[in-house]
This record gives C-alpha cells, structure tokens and sequence, in this order.
C-alpha cells in the first residue's frame, strides 16, 4: 500500500458526459500529480499541485481541469469526455518537486 | 523535455534466469525511480535511485548519472516478477518522466 488513495477505482460513463476523480496523497505529502496512462501513449504527466497551488501544466486537454484543496486532496474533472479519454489515471504524491513519488492504485476510466 | 529510452521493450524468462533491464536518459537528472506495474495496473515503487547503486532483495539498481543510463538487475526470477517496469527520471523541481517501459513475462 502506497499510502496514496484514489477513488473510484473504476468508472464507466458516456461520451459527453463529466467525471470527477479524487485521490488524497499521503501524510505530510504537499504535492499531488496527476498521471494518464492510455495504450498508444504511456503514462503522460498532467498536472501538478503543490500546496494547494497549481505547480506544472503537461500535456492536459482544456476540457479537463484539476485542483488541490486545502486538506491537500485533489480532485481530477474530466468533461465532454470521448472514447479517446478511456484510459488508467494515476494520481500520485510526493513530499516536495523533485522527491520521490508514490503512485495510488489508479482509476480505470471507460468511455463508451 | 527529457527523453527516457528503455530496453529491451520485450523480455522473456526461464523462471530462476537473471536478466538486466536499461534506462538512459537525455538530462542531468535528481530523480530517478523504477516501478514495477503489475497485471492489475498498480505502480509498485522499486527504487528511487538518482545515483549510485541499491539492493532488495533479489533486485539491485545501479545509476551512472554522469553517463546518464541506469540499470535495474533481477535475480533469479519468478512469475510473479512478470509485468512492465518503468524508468522514471525527473530533473529540478519538475514532474518525472516515463519511458516507454520493458514488458517481463517469466515463464515456468
């Protein structure tokens, strides 16, 4: 066990519709980073949070948004969502930019 | 950004063979991890290894930052080692960076 939580583990919804993922890092851990991980792709950085502060953009569509609240969870809110969303999201935290990060078990995301 | 090349994308094992996987990266690096994604799609960290070398168990990890290449040694495999392993490398405060990973079957 990682100690890093993310919710749902899956999720299957339509094209068009919104979802929210949630994850809550680990104990004393300030950044919160969110990872996609599809089949033609690998695993794509997204988005960073440290301290409730927006850290570091990746390769994230407008139509998804994140961010971290002030008990340090963060929240992943995907919109219109295509089939090509259909993919593994990993959240992950870390003490501090550029220490070492604990993945959660993922949300398996299936758009249909 | 930086590039993480690993090798060799395929590996079969005889169960109870060693094998050696590679990582090299264009950039100085700080960080640098290996994961272990299991059948289940859970990211298992292995080691975080920026440089020198580091043992458990039956896996070691040695990381040469100054020719920029890390490798991950596994030990008398077994099955339940199958799965993809992952390079990770990370460069000042930013986010890591995946390679595309080496995918290990071991066999009986």
């Amino acid at each position: 066990d990682s100690g890093v939580t993310q919710t749902p583990k899956h999720l299957i919804t339509a094209t068009g519709q919104r979802v929210t993922l949630r994850c809550s890092p680990r104990s004393g851990d300030l950044s919160v980073y969110w990872y996609q991980q599809s089949l033609d792709q690998g695993l794509q950085f997204l988005i960073q949070y440290y301290n409730g502060e927006e850290r570091a953009k990746g390769n994230i569509l407008e139509r998804f948004s994140a961010q971290q609240f002030p008990d340090l969870h963060s929240e992943l809110n995907l919109s219109s969502l295509e089939l090509g969303d259909s993919a593994l999201y990993f959240c992950a935290s870390s003490v501090g930019s550029g220490t070492e990060a604990f993945f959660g078990q993922g949300t398996r995301l299936t758009v249909v | 950004g930086i590039q993480v090349e690993q090798s060799p994308p395929d590996l079969i094992l005889q169960e109870g063979a060693n094998s050696t996987l590679r990582c090299n990266f264009s950039d100085s690096v700080n960080n640098l991890q290996w994961f272990h994604q299991n059948p289940w799609g859970q990211l298992i960290n292995l080691f975080y290894i920026p440089s020198g070398t580091k043992q458990n168990g039956r896996l070691s990890a040695t990381t040469v930052a100054t020719e920029r290449y890390s490798l991950l040694y596994i030990s008398s495999s077994q099955t339940t080692d199958s799965g993809v392993y992952f390079c990770a490398v990370g460069a000042g405060s930013y986010q890591l960076t995946f390679g595309k990973g080496t995918k290990l079957s071991v066999i009986p």
